[in-house]
């Protein structure tokens, strides 16, 4: 079935750049989403973009879209210590009812 | 700003009871979905359900059904809790404007012993 993969650990200093990387084996996703899951709390849409769309800029956050290798990423910006969470790739699903298929997130390190 | 609220954040169970698990959506949404959250597998579909009465299998259904009686309200059962259920559940409700985000709830960690 349809399979989406992201590394589950990243650590990074304060003030370097970000780089979340995801792979998935749907190729007919209308949209592909990020999203944020503090401590404790839900998860939170943090940015999406469209699947004909090669990349999306919104403030600190780039995401990259390679269709043909089948590649999503996230790159954070001058990552700060409230950026530290867990981010999961998720994959909208063909067919309807608007499923999606998500990572299994990958937990975000910021260190001074 | 659309709410989705879960009815308990923590819930201590035994084996063998059964356990409702409330959600509810402010947004008049008619897509709503339940998900279990374990480290290391990231969040799997248990049900879903597209409209007030019906509903459709997810990814891990066994163990588990739901009730959709009210478009506003999508509920969980464990009709004989696990261990092995011992998780975080999570429910989210789809807009289905524009690019189909779905809101999530805070979560309920439910502890099955």
């Amino acid at each position: 079935g349809e399979d989406v993969e992201q590394s589950l650990f990243l650590s990074v200093r304060e003030g370097d750049s970000s780089v979340i990387n995801c792979t998935y084996t749907d190729s007919s996703s209308t949209y592909l989403y990020w999203y944020k899951q503090e401590p404790g709390a839900g998860l939170q849409l943090l940015t999406y973009i469209f699947s004909n769309m090669d990349m999306k800029q919104d403030q600190r956050l780039t995401v990259l879209l390679n269709k043909k290798d089948k590649h999503l990423s996230l790159r954070i910006a001058d990552t700060q210590t409230g950026d530290s969470a867990i981010y999961f790739c998720a994959v909208g699903l063909s067919g309807g009812y608007n499923k999606l298929i998500f990572g299994a997130g990958t937990r975000l390190a910021v260190h001074p | 700003d659309v709410k989705v609220t879960q009815s308990s954040r923590y819930l201590v169970k035994r084996t063998g009871e059964k356990v409702f698990l409330e959600c509810v959506q402010d947004m008049d949404h008619e897509n709503m979905f339940w998900y279990r959250q374990d480290p290391g597998l990231g969040l799997r579909l248990i049900y879903f359900s597209y409209d007030v009465k019906m509903k459709e299998k997810g990814d891990i259904p066994e163990g588990y059904s739901v009730s959709r009686e009210k478009k506003e309200r999508f509920s969980l059962i464990l009709e004989s809790a696990s261990t092995n259920q011992t998780s975080m559940y999570l429910c989210a409700s789809l807009s289905t404007r524009g690019y189909n985000e779905q809101f999530f709830g805070p979560g309920t960690r439910l502890t099955v012993l």
